[in-house]
């Protein structure tokens, strides 16, 4: 079974720029996550999808992120304009819903300079 | 407030001995669970166990194994016999039965074993 798949691996941009993360989570899984994930730090809930609704998007910074999980499957988290701290890793996982084990993607390791 | 403290940075072994990583929690919540998660330098976060929080029975699984007392809000994780291949991040987390989905991450400690 395939596990979560996310695109790119790395991505380097300027600051002011838009960027856009992309999910596939494991098959079946209803639930979707998106963490960042500072360096030396643990990671941190952005946001939470059950199918297409987001239940849990406190700690996503509204002004400058988004992200959206049309049809219940893909997701994608989008930055714009991105500052300098935002230079992280972006995990996305899955579950089969939220009482279950997440499983993590390989993460997009994110510059901005 | 959910809460996880893992103390130890970094460790440093040689192959074969054995290494604890000490995970401590904070959790209002009477239904919790805990978790340990695994990254190694691919970047990929692979789950290794989850504990609820009414089951205190320690877990072994193969070369690994947990001990979990609530006494001390404590889960730590045993490596026997460590490999190189066991260098990684690992990572303890928490989620409370009242933050449904949500994990709570410590800090990570960077375990390395060498040849």
């Amino acid at each position: 079974e395939a596990g979560v798949v996310q695109s790119p691996r790395y991505k380097i941009i300027e600051k002011k720029q838009p960027v856009a993360f992309w999910c596939n989570p494991i098959s079946g899984h209803n639930t979707l996550y998106w963490y960042l994930q500072n360096l030396g730090q643990g990671p941190e809930l952005l946001i939470r999808y059950e199918n297409e609704e987001a239940v849990d998007d406190s700690q996503l910074p509204k002004d400058r992120f988004s992200a959206e999980r049309l049809k219940g499957v893909d997701s994608t988290l989008k930055i714009q304009p991105a500052e300098l701290g935002d230079s992280a890793v972006y995990l996305c996982a899955s579950s089969l819903s939220g009482r279950n084990e997440q499983f993590f993607g390989p993460g997009t390791r994110l510059t901005v300079l | 407030a959910q809460k996880v403290t893992q103390a130890q940075t970094e460790i440093s072994v040689v192959e074969k001995e054995d290494v604890t990583l000490d995970c401590v929690y904070e959790t209002r919540d009477t239904t919790y669970y805990l978790f340990w998660y695994k990254q190694p330098p691919s970047g990929e976060l692979v789950f290794l166990i989850r504990r609820n929080s009414f089951d205190e029975q320690n877990e072994i699984s193969g070369r690994y194994s947990w001990n979990f007392q609530k006494s001390t809000s404590s889960f730590n994780f045993t490596i026997t016999a460590s490999q190189v291949v066991d260098s990684a991040v690992y990572f303890c987390a928490l989620r409370g039965g009242s933050t449904l989905g949500r994990l709570y991450f410590g800090r990570g400690t960077q375990l390395t074993v060498w040849p």
